[in-house]
């Protein structure tokens, strides 16, 4: 397959352990966050979104936590396994997501 | 249904031809989006229909670009003339109409279009 994000930051970790994807966002009025991962050659998959009026949200194996002073954003990934490598995008709208704006994407390499 | 579909998958033209991409979105959802993303970074809008009507348009949609989904149901994105700097990967997304958390903001697998 394709490969995305051939110079995007890299996120290297072991089998097993916690993983933390940062991001920062730029719009104070964006109200609605996605964390989206894509792997090669296919379209963004969906993990978890947050709101605005939320700083925390847990999914299955997945956190994310919203800052909203410094206008960061986190995703957390539990007991991280090979097939979640791939390159993960946060993304952000200020209208009810009818228009995302993405971040510049950071890949996960998950080494056995 | 099981999810947007996109097609071609693959398109390599050469330069001024025209192409044309199609989207069949999740069949209850009625908006409608397209993306276009290069390699190393993430998606940028281009346009989004809510039923039939297209609501809004990005600047990065020039005069060449034209999207139509007459029926509310599958969408067609056409490029006219195509340039080299118009490869990329052509992504169409689908979402019920919003409210809540967790609006289904779903993702097709894209078109890569390569001009030559």
């Amino acid at each position: 397959g394709e490969s995305v994000g051939l110079h995007l930051p890299t996120l290297s970790v072991q089998e097993g352990d916690n993983s933390i994807i940062n991001c920062a966002y730029s719009n104070s009025a964006s109200d609605y966050f996605i964390w989206y991962k894509q792997e090669s050659g296919k379209g963004p998959q969906f993990i978890i979104d947050i709101r605005s009026n939320m700083d925390k949200r847990q999914g299955q194996r997945v956190t994310v936590l919203l800052n909203k002073t410094v206008k960061h954003l986190s995703l957390q990934i539990a007991a991280t396994q090979p097939g979640d490598s791939a390159v993960y995008f946060c993304a952000e709208s200020g209208n009810a997501g009818n228009m995302l704006t993405f971040g510049g994407g950071t890949r996960l390499m998950v080494k056995p | 249904d099981t999810g947007v579909s996109q097609n071609p998958r693959h398109k390599i033209t050469k330069r001024g031809q025209n192409v044309t991409f199609r989207c069949d979105p999740i069949s209850e959802h009625n908006r409608l989006y397209w993306y276009r993303q290069t390699l190393g970074q993430g998606p940028e809008f281009l346009t989004y229909f809510q039923n039939e009507a297209q609501l809004e348009k990005s600047r990065l949609l020039s005069d060449r670009f034209s999207a139509e989904r007459p029926k509310g149901s599958f969408s067609t994105l056409e490029i006219q003339r195509t340039e080299q700097g118009d490869s990329a990967m052509y992504l169409c997304a689908s979402s019920p109409r919003g409210g809540g958390q967790g609006y289904g903001y779903t993702f097709g697998s894209g078109t890569r279009l390569t001009v030559v």
